[in-house]
């Protein structure tokens, strides 16, 4: 199995929809981040938990929630999706005890389709 | 804000040849760097973790290496393989903020 796995994989909504994406990981990091993937643009943060009851804006914020049921999961929802959240969508973890000399750790992404 | 490039942004070699690619960063004041493959459609798979305080990582055909006051990194790799083909993402760790920056990429392509 997968460290860190997020679900669905694939997913097509329309405009105005709720829509969830969910990670979780079995490696026991306590940090957990959510990323999005454009063409030409790279990876931009949108949320990030360094622990259950912590919750921070990344750069592109607006638009999406966050919520850490647990220290294994992360969920990221889009309130009221629109075409341009056209993505992929990527959960990353970190080991705070590894500190600022820690690496992420990536799943398998989740390629959202606002139509 | 930190600003990472990578040049080129598309790139194809003939299999066996060894090859560099680039990673450039604005703010020298990092903590780390990490490079990532990326297969099409895919998740990222890291490759290798660069400290500040190290100047190169190895790990079998590949080998990193960082210059963090002229903020440069190059990936080496050595006898490339067609399965080595996919794009190759560097991220850097700033001393502020909570958050990696990345590049955009370059497309490796291998000719068998």
């Amino acid at each position: 199995d997968a460290d860190v796995t997020q679900t669905p994989r694939n997913r097509i909504t329309k405009t105005g929809k709720r829509i969830m994406l969910e990670c979780s990981q079995t490696k026991g990091h306590d940090r957990m981040y959510w990323y999005r993937q454009d063409p030409g643009l790279g990876l931009r943060l949108i949320y990030y938990s360094f622990d259950v009851k912590d919750i921070n804006k990344g750069e592109i914020s607006d638009g999406y929630s966050v919520s850490r049921q647990a220290q294994a999961k992360f969920s990221l929802s889009l309130e009221s999706a629109i075409p341009n959240q056209t993505a992929l969508y990527f959960c990353a973890t970190s080991d705070s005890a590894m500190g600022r000399g820690g690496g992420y750790t990536f799943g398998s992404g989740t390629r959202l389709t606002v139509v | 804000k930190q600003e990472v490039t990578q040049i080129p942004a598309a790139l194809s070699v003939p299999e066996g040849e060894n090859l560099v690619l680039n990673c450039s960063f604005t703010d020298s004041a990092i903590y780390n760097l990490q490079w990532f493959r990326q297969d099409p459609g895919k998740g990222l798979t890291s490759l290798l973790l660069i400290q500040s305080s190290q100047r190169e990582q190895t790990s079998g055909r590949l080998n990193a290496s960082l210059d963090k006051s002229s903020g440069r990194s190059t990936l080496y790799i050595a006898a490339s393989q067609p399965g080595d083909s996919a794009t190759y993402l560097c991220a850097v760790r700033p001393y502020t903020g909570n958050q990696f920056y990345f590049g955009t990429g370059t497309s490796l392509t291998v000719i068998p």
